[in-house]
C-alpha cells in the first residue's frame, strides 16, 4: 500500500518557467512533509520542509503548499533553472518520525 | 550545516564476504540514524531504526541478523551486510536526524555489488 503517491513519474519545463511537483498522502496520521532532491547514484538532498499546522512554507525559489483536506501537497520551483533536473521525493512522516517515501518525480528542464 | 557521509561510496565484493558501511554525521550530533536501501528507479525504502546506544528496530521483511546496525556514538552508525549474496546488490543510503529535529539527512550512499 503505497501511502505517499507521486502520480507524475516525469515532468518537463521550460528554463524560467515553474515547476509544479505534486505529491498525494493517504495515511492521516502523517504531520511533517518534506521534499528531497535526487541525482543518480547519490542521496537525497533536503530541500524544504512543511508541518501540517501551515499551509505555505517559502525558501528563495522553493515554495511547498500543503492542503491537509486534500491530503496534497506540492512543491513550486521558480524560476526553474538547468540545475534544478532531477527527480524530487517527496517524504512524510507521522508521531514515529520514520519517513515515508513517494516514488519520485524526474524533472526536466528545458534550456 | 548537517552533512552526513558515507564510506566506502562503493564496494565490490564476493558472495559469502560481509562488507562494513559507515556512516557519519560530521556537523553535528545524530542521535537517530536510519539505513535505506534503494533499488533501481524505486524509491527509498527504511531498512531499519537505529537510536544511538540502543538496539535497531527494523522494518518487516528485513533480516536483523543479515543487516547488522551498530549506533555506538551520537555520529557513527554501521551497517555490515554479512554473507552478501548477488541479491543483496543495491544502492544503501543512511540518514542521520539530531535529537528534537524532524528532518532527516542523507549520506551520499554506498553502491554494493555482490558477485
Amino acid at each position: 500500500d503505497q501511502q505517499v503517491k507521486q502520480n507524475s513519474p516525469s515532468l518537463s519545463v521550460q528554463e524560467g518557467r515553474i515547476s509544479i511537483l505534486n505529491c498525494d498522502y493517504t495515511n492521516s496520521m502523517f504531520d511533517y512533509f518534506l521534499w528531497y532532491k535526487k541525482y543518480p547514484a547519490e542521496g537525497p538532498t533536503f530541500l524544504i520542509s512543511i508541518s501540517s499546522i501551515k499551509d505555505k512554507n517559502e525558501d528563495g525559489r522553493f515554495t511547498v503548499f500543503l492542503n491537509k483536506s486534500a491530503k496534497h501537497l506540492s512543491l513550486h520551483i521558480v524560476p526553474s533553472q538547468p540545475g534544478d533536473s532531477a527527480v524530487y521525493f517527496c517524504a512524510a512522516s507521522d508521531i514515529n518520525e520514520k519517513l515515508t517515501f513517494g516514488t519520485g518525480t524526474r524533472l526536466t528542464i528545458i534550456p | 550545516g548537517a552533512v552526513v557521509s558515507q564510506h566506502p561510496s562503493w564496494v565490490i565484493c564476493k558472495s559469502g564476504t560481509s562488507v562494513k558501511i559507515e556512516c557519519r554525521s560530521l556537523d553535528f550530533q545524530a542521535t537517530t540514524m536510519f539505513w535505506y536501501r534503494q533499488f533501481p528507479k524505486q524509491s527509498l525504502m527504511l531498512m531499519a531504526t537505529s537510536n544511538e546506544g540502543s538496539k535497531a528496530t527494523y522494518e518487516q521483511g528485513v533480516e536483523k541478523d543479515k543487516f547488522l546496525i551498530n549506533h555506538a556514538s551520537l555520529t557513527l552508525s554501521t551497517l555490515t551486510v554479512t554473507s552478501a549474496h548477488p541479491e543483496d546488490s543495491s544502492f544503501y543510503i543512511c540518514s542521520a536526524r539530531a535529537w528534537s529535529q524532524e528532518t532527516q539527512y542523507f549520506g551520499p550512499g554506498t553502491r554494493l555489488l555482490v558477485l
